[in-house]
């Protein structure tokens, strides 16, 4: 079946330093590939998403790029704030009922 | 703010209980789905509603019922309530199409206490 491998949390980094959390995917046909975040309390924020191989999902300094021939969509910060503490989650979903298969979740916690 | 309301925030009650969550879709996503997220299992699938009908389910147990209304919004019944079912219950929607058809707005989640 479909599932979503994700990096062991947590992580710490102090403020500024360059983030990637690591997700590895098994799936039958195109999976879209989503990182979703959330903050403490709240509930969960579509941050980038991709649709195909080779895609670039990028929003608020966030990257990830689909790589089929990998099976992996790593997320990546060049300069992490303290704001960006959360947990984050890497999904897939497939054509369908496009329901969503989730990671385990990664906590990062920065430090000033 | 996502668009998507759910009802009550915290809920607690006792084993042997049960309870009814709510959700209230984006207005015109058509599709309802129902996610737990507890500490031991993580964020897992329970089953997803579209314009109505049943369209997918997950791993939901056979004492948990779901249904969507007329109106779009989406019930989660939860009966013969045991301790490892305390969890955060989020549902989540999506439109039917466009740029974002399958792309899930979650709300903000029932936290689900059982003593």
């Amino acid at each position: 079946g479909n599932s979503v491998t994700q990096m062991e949390g947590p992580v710490t980094l102090s403020e500024e330093a360059f983030l990637t959390i690591n997700c590895t995917y098994t799936a039958t046909g195109y999976p879209s590939l989503f990182w979703y975040v959330q903050y403490p309390g709240e509930g969960l924020q579509l941050l980038l998403k991709a649709t195909k191989a080779d895609d670039k999902g990028s929003n608020k300094g966030f990257e990830a790029t689909y790589r089929k021939e990998t099976t992996s969509f790593h997320l990546e910060k060049g300069s992490v704030q303290v704001s960006d503490s959360a947990v984050y989650f890497c999904a897939l979903s497939t054509s369908g009922t496009y329901k969503y298969i989730f990671g385990t979740g990664t906590r990062l916690k920065v430090l000033a | 703010d996502s668009g998507v309301t759910q009802t009550p925030k915290h809920l607690i009650t006792a084993t042997g209980q049960r309870v009814t969550l709510r959700c209230s879709p984006r207005s015109g996503d058509l599709s309802v789905y129902w996610y737990q997220q507890s500490l031991d299992q993580g964020l897992q699938f329970l089953i997803q509603y579209y314009n109505g009908e049943e369209r997918a389910k997950g791993n939901i147990l056979e004492r948990f019922s779901a249904q969507q209304f007329p109106d779009l919004h989406s019930e989660l019944n939860l009966s013969s309530l045991e301790l490892g079912d305390s969890a955060l219950y989020f549902c989540a929607s999506s439109p039917a199409g466009g740029l974002s058809y399958n792309e899930q707005f979650f709300g903000p989640g029932t936290r689900l206490t059982v003593l």
